[in-house]
């Protein structure tokens, strides 16, 4: 088994491009996230989905847009990316709770540079 | 919210030394998760703590969870280089959406 996969692992951008981050997992999880990891601060939740054709809003969800058509597949999409947007963006997969072995299941990220 | 601090943010340690990461949490919570990270590299699930008094071991690490003080504790014992790593407690806000709180994560050096 793959995991979880991220596609592309390093991106640069110029401010107002847009592109799409992939994710995808082999693990038949149904739930799905999409975190930003900035120095000092963390991980924070951008959106997650609990299931196919489902998604929500986390702790910092502006100025991005997430889509889940397929179980395995979960995409972060930047419509016009800013220089707040350069980041580490890491993707996780996991059961339910109360369902498996319980924890996130992390993907090895993408770098994005914004300029 | 809730809100996840830990500390110390930066630690330094000795070859064969113990010391101890603390993770306070602010609302209530019994699901708890440590995280390592290496540089430049994803989060691996070191402990999942799911009750009031949930103690892991692995090696020279050891993970408790104390929910009526929304206290988690991550001992290093005898700490060698290869535990040189930034870890991350994490807390689930509770509900079936299992969202998690991170806390910043304690960049921790061991010395020879």
């Amino acid at each position: 088994n793959a995991g979880v996969t991220q596609t592309p692992k390093f991106r640069v951008l110029k401010t107002g491009q847009s592109m799409t981050l992939l994710c995808a997992q082999d693990m038949n999880h149904e739930y799905m996230y999409w975190y930003r990891q900035d120095p000092g601060m963390g991980l924070r939740l951008i959106h997650y989905s609990v299931g196919e054709g489902t998604t929500a809003k986390g702790e910092v969800p502006d100025g991005y847009n997430v889509s889940r058509l397929k179980k395995q597949n979960f995409l972060l999409g930047l419509e016009s990316a800013a220089p707040s947007q350069t980041s580490v963006y890491f993707c996780a997969s996991s059961t339910p709770p109360g369902r498996g072995r319980e924890t996130q299941y992390f993907g090895p990220g993408t770098r994005l540079l914004v300029l | 919210e809730l809100k996840v601090e830990q500390n110390p943010l930066f630690l330094s340690m000795q070859e064969g030394k113990n010391y101890t990461i603390y993770c306070n949490y602010s609302t209530t919570s019994d699901r708890l998760y440590w995280y390592r990270q290496d540089p430049g590299k994803s989060l691996e699930s070191l402990f999942v703590l799911l009750s009031n008094g949930a103690v892991k071991q692995e090696g020279r690490l050891m993970a408790s969870l104390d929910t009526k003080a929304r206290l988690s504790t991550l001992h290093i014992t005898a700490a060698v280089h290869d535990l040189s790593a930034t870890y991350f407690c994490a807390v689930d806000s509770g509900g079936s959406n299992y969202k998690l709180t991170f806390g910043k994560g304690t960049l921790l050096t061991v010395n020879p």
